[in-house]
């Protein structure tokens, strides 16, 4: 079966970054996308981009364009998401999540990560 | 693209059916004729989970109580009989355009 687990929560101080994984299995990496949102407690999921291992497309929100970096690991089916520069803005529950659209003509979420709580303090 | 929704409180009886707005601030059809898009989950203390994509379009998995419906830039997600574990927040989601954008949610729970 289909599963992203990610890695757990963490606490950073201002300035510094944070690198987060998400481990995937029972599917073929390098076959669909992984996306990166954001949840502030209480407000709505906010997409930070995508990485796509398979052909190497990689898109940033433009609110990140030069604090965010997306990489993965095929041999580990694993995908990364750094964040740079880190404000207490930053503090949310960040998600990946599979885009299992392409056959659909869209993109949509079908799996998700269980996210991680980063906490900027 | 900004996404709203209405309302965003919607306090529901369980067996009685249920109904949630969502707008889009332009038409979410592409170039191929498809409209983006999509209906998310969120349960308490969950990862939100896909229900509808498409407009229409039940995810795997998805009861039939729920159905989607709407063009261009005025969407609706129904639920035929509530059921308790309904609850939770709702959002709807495009995906024309990057950044894709969720609506603020309709927190949906039982009377």
């Amino acid at each position: 079966q289909v599963q992203l687990v990610q890695s757990g929560a963490e606490v950073k101080k201002p300035g510094a970054s944070v690198k987060l994984s998400c481990r995937t299995s029972g599917y073929t990496f390098t076959g669909r996308a992984v996306h990166w949102l954001r949840q502030v407690p209480g407000q709505r999921p906010e997409c930070l981009g995508y990485i796509n291992a398979g052909n190497g497309n990689i898109r940033y929100s433009p609110n990140f364009l030069d604090r965010l970096t997306f990489t993965s690991d095929t041999s580990a089916t694993t995908a990364y998401m750094e964040l740079s520069s880190l404000r207490s803005e930053d503090t949310a529950v960040y998600y990946c999540a599979r885009d299992g659209g392409w056959t659909y003509g869209t993109t949509l979420f079908d799996y998700w990560g269980q996210g991680a709580l980063v906490t900027v303090s | 693209i900004v996404m709203t929704q209405s309302p965003l409180s919607l306090p529901v009886t369980p067996g009685e059916p249920a109904s949630i707005s969502c707008r889009s601030s332009q038409s979410l059809v592409n170039s191929n004729g498809y409209t983006q898009l999509g209906w998310y989950l969120q349960k308490p203390g969950q990862s939100p989970q896909l229900l509808i994509y498409l407009v229409s379009n039940r995810a795997s998995g998805v009861p039939g109580r729920f159905s989607g419906s709407g063009s261009g830039t005025d969407f609706t997600l129904k639920i035929s009989r509530v059921e308790a574990e309904d609850v939770g927040v709702y959002y709807c989601m495009q995906t024309l355009q990057s950044p894709y954008t969720f609506g603020p949610g309709t927190r949906v729970d039982l009377k």
